[in-house]
């Protein structure tokens, strides 16, 4: 079954303690993001990679950090989390097309989404 | 920049009711516009797309037209069932503005249909 998988999918912890939350695709797609959503405000990009160690920064990169080392894994790195990351995170996966060229129209598929509280 | 508004939530019909969930969006470009859902504790999922102006997107009984003039992607569905009960979200995708290919999302809609 095509899918994106996070781990963990709930997760507690306090102020400064690193953490990762990982997330795998297995339909070969290039591109891989992650989001944040929080009430009243959608989802917002944090990252964004184009291909394996290819990565870059979205609309909301602070306190965050992020790998690709290989194409089905794009791990959501907070080396010292705080309250305000407390957050419901999804990561998304989407193919470049034929031609190797992301197209504005190309579906992106979403994980099952980390609720992260920090105390 | 580019943005996406959505009406406020929780919108609450009965079963069979006609549903309508308003989007307007602004953008440099040419955009491609998206529905997607949330239903409970799962991630999101694309329920329908338009990649050009007049562009109607369907699935599932849902229906959006693209509307350039309006600047418009209004969700609708003729006759809502209870497993519709969700949190909807437009979305839109403009690679002229940067490189990212992020969807920009509006802050969703709540739908609760009851029996």
């Amino acid at each position: 079954e095509a899918q994106v998988t996070q781990n963990p999918r709930y997760l507690i912890t306090v102020t400064g303690k690193k953490l990762t939350v990982t997330c795998s695709q297995n339909m070969n797609h290039e591109y891989m993001s992650w989001y944040r959503q929080d009430p009243g405000l959608g989802l917002r990009q944090i990252y964004y990679s184009m291909n394996v160690e290819v990565t870059d920064k979205g609309d909301v990169p602070e306190g965050y950090k992020v790998s690709r080392k290989e194409k089905r894994n794009f791990p959501l790195i907070l080396e010292s989390p705080s309250p305000n990351q407390t957050s419901l995170y999804f990561c998304a996966s989407s193919s470049l097309g034929s031609r190797g060229l992301m197209s504005s129209y190309n579906e992106q598929f979403f994980g099952p989404g980390t609720r992260l509280t920090v105390l | 920049g580019n943005s996406v508004t959505q009406m406020e939530g929780p919108v609450t019909l009965s079963e069979e009711a006609f549903l309508t969930i308003n989007c307007t969006y602004t953008a440099t470009g040419y955009p491609s516009l998206f529905w997607y859902v949330q239903y409970p504790g799962e991630g999101l999922q694309l329920l329908l797309k338009a990649t050009k102006a007049d562009d109607k997107g369907s699935n599932k009984g849902f229906e959006a037209t693209y509307r350039k003039e309006t600047t418009s992607f209004h969700l609708e569905k003729g006759s809502v069932q209870v497993s519709d009960s969700a949190v909807y979200f437009c979305a839109l995708s403009d690679p002229s503005e940067d490189s990212s290919y992020k969807l920009i999302f509006g802050s969703g809609t709540r739908l609760l249909v009851r029996p």
